[in-house]
């Protein structure tokens, strides 16, 4: 079964500064998905990134970046120029690839909380 | 930009009773799911719903939980009679194929 591990229960990160959040996955897979889900105070839960596994260039969407290592099942998140807003609780999600006998539920970590010190 | 909408935003039930949750998926989505998350903890997968079946479900899913799509818009779960462990926060998401699931802003259950 796959499994994806958040070890960074909290990080704090001075605003403007840069922070990476970690999370490796354990699968037997070839083909799949990872996701990285920010979850504020609200408790909604915002796309942040995604990345697909068949893919060698490392996505990016604004001032997150991620670093996907698949040799390594390695998969972390980096912010660049930190803002308040930023504050949340982050979740590293794997997703099965359509056809494996999964319709793509998301297996999450246990998430990383991130403060933004102004 | 369209949006997972769920309602209500919270619910207060006493433990025994029977509960539904709402959503309503992106319009043209096929694949709905239903999340979970105790106060605390991580999202957990409960169940997958593609072509008006079940696809999946998680072992948490048992007979007390049940899910329907009653007209074209709406996603429901139903939990049949609350636990105390039942109380979390349950999210809906959905997706059109193989692409992003969306999730809702989430339902706070809380019973008493």
């Amino acid at each position: 079964a796959q499994t994806v591990t958040q070890s960074q229960p909290e990080m704090s990160v001075q605003e403007a500064e840069t922070v990476t959040l970690s999370c490796t996955y354990d699968t037997s897979e070839s083909d799949y998905y990872l996701f990285w889900y920010k979850q504020p105070p609200s408790r909604q839960m915002i796309l942040v990134i995604r990345q697909e596994a068949y893919k060698q260039q490392n996505a990016t969407e604004n001032r997150f970046s991620v670093n996907f290592q698949k040799a390594a099942k390695s998969f972390s998140l980096k912010i660049s120029d930190s803002q308040l807003g930023d504050a949340a609780m982050y979740f590293c999600a794997y997703r099965s690839p359509p056809g494996t006998g999964s319709q793509g539920n998301l297996i999450f970590g246990k998430g990383t909380k991130l403060s933004v010190k102004p | 930009e369209p949006e997972v909408t769920q309602t209500p935003s919270h619910q207060v039930t006493q433990m025994g009773q029977e509960v539904i949750l709402r959503c309503v998926p992106i319009s043209n989505h096929l694949y709905f799911y239903w999340y979970r998350q105790i106060l605390g903890q991580k999202v957990e997968f409960l169940v997958s719903f593609y072509n008006n079946e079940i696809s999946e479900k998680s072992e948490i899913f048992d007979d007390q939980f049940s899910v329907e799509r009653p007209d074209g818009s709406n996603f429901t779960l139903k939990i049949r009679s609350t636990k105390l462990e039942d109380s979390a926060m349950y999210f809906c998401a959905s997706k059109r194929t193989k692409e992003t699931q969306y999730f809702g802003p989430g339902t706070r259950l809380l019973v008493l």
